[in-house]
């Protein structure tokens, strides 16, 4: 059990420009979920997948974000055209079932500038 | 929609001391999951313990327990020896049990624990 992964670690990018941060759950954990956890809050629930999947979205992830989770493995979470407001740490967990505790990654750190 | 709300941003406890951070939720279901998670600094977070809604018996984890007061929708944790390895943002968090219902967990703000040698 080597964890739930995150990369990168760290991303800073400038307003407008697109990311892309990469979630590798722990194997066989069908349900993968991600959070968004600012400054002073806790980490607010964006979206979730059961295999490939996409389950739920949270009316916090506009047009400018979009996750993906080809063949029920990794995950894959974009934003489009960032903006300030987008920084923030971003949380990858993943469960092997519906009532198993979440898993969580390290995060990534987003900064726009 | 659901809300946990923690009131104390800080607390802070003397090594082997007892420390209980409180948390209250808002919630129209009947069937929930309550849980409080440990965020250490610059690491992940994880898990401390569990409570289902539909059991009376309040959710003990070795030197961590809860009590759970459904009424008045109150879920506090208590530690007790506290250890310098305590220290850490503590967060409430609530997910729905219904069937079919939402799984995400909807965190409160956190409490930010020092604890003292």
């Amino acid at each position: 059990d080597t964890g739930v992964s995150q990369n990168p670690r760290h991303k800073i990018t400038k307003r407008g420009q697109n990311v892309t941060f990469r979630c590798d759950p722990i194997s066989e954990h069908n349900r993968l979920y991600w959070y968004r956890q600012t400054l002073g809050q806790g980490p607010e629930f964006l979206t979730y997948f059961q295999n490939e999947a996409q389950l739920e979205k949270s009316r916090l992830l506009s047009d400018r974000f979009s996750a993906e989770r080809p063949k029920g493995s990794f995950s894959t979470l974009e934003i489009q055209r960032t903006e300030q407001g987008d920084s923030a740490m971003y949380l990858c967990a993943s469960s092997p079932a519906l009532n198993s505790p979440l898993h969580f990654g390290n995060g990534t750190r987003l900064t726009v500038t | 929609a659901q809300t946990v709300t923690q009131s104390q941003p800080e607390m802070s406890v003397q090594e082997a001391e007892t420390v209980t951070l409180s948390c209250t939720y808002d919630t129209s279901e009947s069937d929930y999951y309550l849980f409080w998670y440990k965020q250490p600094p610059s690491r992940q977070m994880i898990l401390v313990i569990r409570q289902e809604a539909y059991k009376q018996q309040n959710a003990t984890e070795n030197r961590f327990s809860v009590n759970f007061q459904k009424a008045a929708k109150s879920f506090s944790l208590k530690i007790s020896d506290s250890q310098l390895g305590d220290a850490a943002m503590y967060f409430c968090a609530y997910r729905s049990g219904a069937q079919g219902g939402s799984e995400k967990l909807v965190f409160g703000k956190g409490t930010k624990l020092t604890v003292n040698p």
